[in-house]
C-alpha cells in the first residue's frame, strides 16, 4: 500500500524555522517527484514547490511565496522528502500535505497533513 | 499566476442528480488540469487529469471535459459519497494554482 506520512508540525514563533519530512512507504520513491502542497481555511488550496528525481538532478520549483525561504530536500537511500521552513510568517499558518507527482505536476497520493501554527 | 475561477462556489443537488462544475483558467492551459475531490478532515484525492482522463479506481460517473481556459467537472447519478468540496489545478505553469473550490451539497 502506497503511504505518506508527514510529520514535524507544530506552533512556532514567526521568524524561526520549522521542518517537516515525509516518509513514504510501498513505491519506488527515488522514480517520483514530490511536492508540497498547503491548505488554510482563507487560502485554499496553495502548492508550495516540488522536488524532480535525481534523473533531472533533483532540481526544485517554488511558489513565490515561499521562494527564498522554502527549501525542499529528498533522501532517496530513506524514502523520505523534508520542506525546511524559515523566516516563518503568521500567513504561513495551514496545514502542510506532501504529495506524490504522477501525470505531470498532478497529485496522484497525498498524506494526512500535519499542521503549522505560526503565532507569538 | 494562472487564475483558476470555479463556478459555482455552491452546488446545491440531490442523490441521482447530474452535479456539473467549471473551472476557467486566466489564460490557455492546453489540457493540463486536475479535479480533486476532499471530505472534511481528510486530504484530497485525485479523481481526472489531464482534464479528461480519469484516475485509476474512481468511478466512471465521474468524467472531465475542455481544453484551453475552460473545462468541466460532470458527475453524473450523484450518490451520496459524492457530497464534497471539489478543486481544480492547473498543471500548465509555475506555480501550479487551484480554484478556491466547489462545495457540493445535498439539496
Amino acid at each position: 500500500e502506497v503511504n505518506l506520512v508527514e510529520s514535524g508540525g507544530g506552533l512556532v514563533q514567526p521568524g524561526r524555522s520549522l521542518r517537516l519530512s515525509c516518509l513514504t512507504s510501498g513505491f519506488a520513491f527515488a522514480d517520483y517527484p514530490m511536492n508540497w502542497v498547503r491548505q488554510t481555511p482563507g487560502k485554499g488550496l496553495e502548492w508550495i514547490g516540488f522536488i524532480r528525481t535525481k534523473d533531472f538532478a533533483g532540481t526544485t520549483m517554488y511558489a513565490p511565496s515561499v521562494r527564498g525561504r522554502f527549501t525542499i530536500s529528498r533522501d532517496d537511500s530513506k524514502n523520505i522528502v523534508h520542506l525546511q521552513m524559515n523566516s516563518l510568517r503568521a500567513e504561513d499558518t495551514a496545514v502542510y500535505y506532501c504529495t506524490r507527482d504522477a501525470h505531470t505536476g498532478t497529485s496522484d497520493v497525498w498524506g494526512q497533513g500535519t499542521t503549522v501554527t505560526v503565532s507569538s | 499566476d494562472i487564475q483558476l475561477t470555479q463556478s459555482p462556489s455552491t452546488l446545491s443537488a440531490s442523490v441521482g442528480d447530474r452535479g456539473t462544475i467549471t473551472c476557467r483558467a486566466s489564460q490557455n492551459i492546453n489540457s493540463w488540469l486536475a479535479w480533486y475531490q476532499q471530505k472534511p478532515g481528510k486530504p484530497p484525492k485525485l479523481l481526472i487529469y489531464k482534464a479528461s482522463n480519469l484516475e485509476d479506481g474512481v468511478p466512471s460517473r465521474f468524467s472531465g471535459s475542455g481544453s484551453e481556459t475552460e473545462f468541466t467537472l460532470t458527475i453524473s447519478g450523484l450518490q451520496p459519497d459524492d457530497f464534497a468540496t471539489y478543486y481544480c489545478q492547473q498543471n500548465s505553469n509555475y506555480p501550479y494554482t487551484f480554484g478556491q473550490g466547489t462545495k457540493l451539497e445535498i439539496k
